[in-house]
């Protein structure tokens, strides 16, 4: 089945710097991903759809400026926490959806961003 | 907007029996789809099953069974036999009907977490 690759699965930063996470179809193209996030025992928030060759669409709240997505391949978007602070330590999620008919979303397995 | 309402407070199952996770749904959209992902300690998210809100049938996926009671905007998942490795966070989610070409972006519920005893 469709696979989804995120990295790092977990990084710690200090507060100021930036981090960058890869999301990866391994086995299919992806036109559109998904950027969630997810804080302890809490669901997960949409935070942005990643467009190929286009500009992300970012969710009422979402600093675009903070969050930097791209999308420069069918098989890889990149999200960027820039100038990271401790309120984004966070649990980031992509995802992308199979081609076909009926496929579901397929997920990540997530990168925990500690900053300290 | 969609909205998706999971309150059931943690959840606890013995072995070998069955469960079932409640969610219920709104939604002014005529069709939608409605997800439910597994979420194990690791943080991963597993997909179970998909039910299409003009499918005629509740979906089944080997032990998950979708409960899809249209009229009430429910759709709770019947996890059958319960093992120990079903102990996680169960998330309803809902989005658009899954077919080719279809936005696939999904609001999440606040999640349920299932609990499997010896």
């Amino acid at each position: 089945g469709a696979v989804v690759s995120q990295h790092p699965s977990w990084v710690i930063c200090k507060s100021g710097t930036s981090v960058k996470i890869e999301c990866r179809s391994l086995d299919f193209q992806a036109t559109t991903m998904f950027w969630y996030r997810q804080f302890p025992k809490q669901s997960l928030m949409l935070m942005a759809t990643s467009n190929e060759g286009s500009k992300a669409t970012y969710e009422q709240g979402v600093e675009k400026d903070k969050f930097l997505i791209n999308h420069a391949s069918l098989t890889l978007s990149t999200l960027t926490v820039t100038s990271a602070h401790p309120e984004d330590s966070s649990f980031y999620i992509c995802s992308a959806r199979g081609q076909g008919e009926g496929s579901p979303l397929h997920f990540g397995n997530g990168t925990r961003l500690t900053v300290t | 907007a969609q909205k998706i309402t999971q309150t059931q407070p943690g959840m606890f199952v013995q072995e070998k029996e069955a469960v079932t996770l409640d969610c219920t749904y709104d939604t002014s959209d005529p069709s939608y789809g409605l997800f439910w992902y597994k979420q194990p300690s690791s943080g991963e998210m597993i997909f179970l099953i998909y039910q299409g809100s003009y499918d005629q049938q509740n979906a089944t996926e080997g032990r998950y069974s979708l409960n899809f009671q249209k009229a009430r905007k429910s759709a709770n998942l019947v996890i059958s036999a319960s093992q120990l490795g079903d102990s996680a966070m169960y998330f309803c989610a809902m989005g658009e009907v899954v077919r080719s070409g279809a936005n696939s972006k999904l609001t999440f519920g606040k999640g349920i977490t299932l609990s499997v005893r010896p």
